[in-house]
């Protein structure tokens, strides 16, 4: 398995919502992140994790929760989000160390009504 | 911190003609630099990328130079096609620093 994948395709959530996003990758890969896209801008970090541990919190407001279970999964906990948080959110995953390469999941569009 | 300035922002050439885009970058730091290719709706996906210690790397018909004097690098496409029409993001690293920091895009179209 060469991919990484993200579940949902597409999310709508309303404002008190409690919702989750997911993310897998078999590659064997030791770093994962989240970024979040707007239309017509480059993917923004928010998250990585470094073996299964945070290593970087881009500032993020703390209605975004990330977590990783496990070296192959890792969730977003999304709660009272705001419409300006309406947008892609991508999940990349890249071999830890000297490989900075990061392989992107089909993301998923999320909308806050 | 690093900032990397992406131009131009939109580039619109005829099928089979050349394109360029280029990047500056100011972390004279920064040794790793990958182009990223994404369709409308997808997600980012590698097309090339190149380390500091060579100053051209080609794949096929795209190429990136990289000047680190100068510190900017640029991609080129040849013999252009109609599925190479996407925006593409360019980015600067120090190589295993985790944090990739990104152009703004450009977006490519290809006339037929």
């Amino acid at each position: 398995d060469t991919e990484v994948t993200q579940t949902p395709k597409h999310l709508v959530m309303g404002m008190t919502n409690k919702k989750s996003l997911k993310c897998e990758q078999h590659m064997g890969h030791r770093a994962m992140y989240w970024y979040k896209q707007k239309a017509k801008k480059p993917p923004e970090l928010m998250f990585v994790y470094s073996y299964e541990k945070l290593s970087i919190n881009e500032s993020v407001p703390s209605r975004f929760s990330p977590e990783c279970p496990n070296s192959s999964l890792l969730n977003l906990h999304l709660h009272a989000l705001q419409p300006e948080d309406s947008a892609l959110y991508l999940c990349a995953s890249s071999q830890e160390s000297q490989s900075n390469e990061q392989f992107f999941g089909p993301g998923t569009r999320l909308t806050v009504l | 911190g690093e900032n990397v300035e992406q131009h131009p922002s939109t580039l619109s050439v005829q099928e089979g003609d050349s394109a360029v885009i280029k990047c500056t970058y100011s972390d004279s730091a920064s040794n790793y630099f990958p182009w990223y290719k994404q369709e409308l709706g997808k997600r980012p996906q590698l097309i090339i990328d190149i380390r500091s210690n060579v100053g051209e790397k080609k794949d096929q018909r795209i190429a990136v130079t990289l000047n680190k004097t100068a510190k900017h690098f640029s991609l080129h496409i040849t013999e252009t096609q109609p599925e190479d029409s996407a925006v593409y993001f360019c980015a600067a690293t120090v190589q295993g620093a985790q944090k990739l920091v990104f152009g703004q895009g450009t977006r490519l179209t290809i006339n037929p």
